[in-house]
Order: C-alpha cells, then structure tokens, then sequence
C-alpha cells in the first residue's frame, strides 16, 4: 500500500495566482519530507524540504507546510509562473541525513500546469 | 495499489565485484521504468530509461558497459553494476511508469537500494 499519496493527478492554475500542492502520508516515522520538480525526460530535482519539528519551511516563492497530526502536507507557489509546469513529486525518509542515502518514499506526482 | 519494490534494499560488496539490483511493479504492468542515483542534497540524477524487450536509454555521461539494464519483462527490471567501486557507493532508486495510465509522465517510485563498496 501506497505510504505517501497525492490524491489530484493534476491541477491548472492562472499565472500569478496561488498553487497548492498536497501530499498525504500514513507512516507515523517519517520525520522529513521533501518535494522534487521533474521535467519531461529529465530526473526530479529537490526543491524544498521540511523537518517535522517544523510547521513551515519558506524558500522564495516556495512554501511547504506541514500538518504531523493530519499526515499532510502541501507546497504553496506564489505567484505561480509558466515555467513552474512541471510534474512535483513529495518524498518522505524516517530519517534526515546529511550525505547521500536517504531512503526515500515518494508519492505518484501532481502535474502542475500554470496558464499564461 | 501502484506498488514498486526494490531488492537489496541494501548492500555493502567488496570493490571490482558486480552487484545486481532489482525492480519490480507489484500490481501493475510497467511499461518504461527508469532508474535514478541520489545525490548530496537529495537531487536524482536519471542514469537510463528501460522498455520491455529493448535496449535501455542511457543519459548522456552513464557508462552503459557499467551499468547494465535489463528490461525482461514489464513488471522487471534489473541495475546490474560491473566492477564495482567506491565511488558508485550510492542509493540508486528505480521508478515505473503503468502500461496504458492515463498520464505518461506517472511514474512510481521504489524504496530504493543503497550501495556501499568497499
């Protein structure tokens, strides 16, 4: 069974407005999510991650809130530009760490696509 | 559903060795399936694209003789690193993507296998 899900396969939203992005997870050890951007044929980059000893983590135009009591979490773009069409992906590892080798659980991918 | 599964999860082998890695779509038919290595800062570097019952497509800067793909059928495929050795230390994840989804670009992702070489 899938442990991180992202319920809406695809969402469409104006340029300059709010984008939200959901992410939902059922194992209770995850203790460090992140959210990847993937482009047609290439690999996903990270884009931001959240710690659970944190509600909110801003990066720019990028924030990633977190709700441990719900197992939710979601990724707000603002203001939402054309070149933020892309497939997000959210992850999640029981444990933080600094090198490479997290194990990561990934959710099925929201496709973003935002209207000029 | 939607299930990726990825055997050794983990595995530490002796440098100059071969290590195979397999992934697998538990209840779906994957029609491509890629697979990717972790870097520092959780950045994932897509190393090759599979399809069942042909040659893998290999990223430009992969060494194809060093990292062998085998696509064998849509609900297999296998990372076979050659000669392995320190450097390839790393987590190589896998993903799949369903025959016949609605979305091309769905893609499942595995646990992942981390690789140490000694």
């Amino acid at each position: 069974d899938q442990q991180v899900k992202q319920n809406s396969p695809s969402l469409s939203v104006q340029e300059g407005r709010i984008s939200i992005l959901n992410c939902d997870y059922t194992n209770s050890m995850f203790d460090y999510f992140l959210w990847y951007k993937k482009y047609p044929a290439e690999g996903p980059t990270f884009l931001i991650s959240i710690s659970s000893i944190k509600d909110k983590n801003e990066d720019g135009r990028f924030t990633v809130f977190l709700n441990k009591s719900a197992k939710h979490l979601s990724l707000h773009i603002v203001p939402s530009q054309p070149g933020d069409s892309a497939v997000y992906f959210c992850a999640a590892s029981e444990k933080e760490e600094d090198n490479a080798g997290n194990m990561l659980t990934f959710g099925g991918g929201t496709r973003l696509m935002v209207k000029p | 559903g939607a299930v990726v599964s990825q055997h050794p999860s983990r595995v530490i082998c002796k440098s100059g060795t071969s290590v195979k890695i397999e992934c697998r779509s538990l209840d779906f038919q994957a029609t491509t399936m890629f697979w990717y290595r972790q870097f520092p800062k959780q950045s994932l570097m897509l190393m090759a694209t599979s399809n069942e019952g042909s040659k893998a497509t290999y990223e430009q800067g992969v060494e194809k003789d060093k990292f062998l793909i085998n696509h064998a059928s849509l609900t297999l495929s296998t990372l076979t690193v050659t000669s392995a050795h320190p450097e390839d230390s790393s987590f190589y994840i896998c993903s799949a993507s369903p025959r016949g989804g609605a979305r091309t670009d769905t893609q499942y992702f595995g646990p992942g296998t981390r690789l140490t070489v000694l």
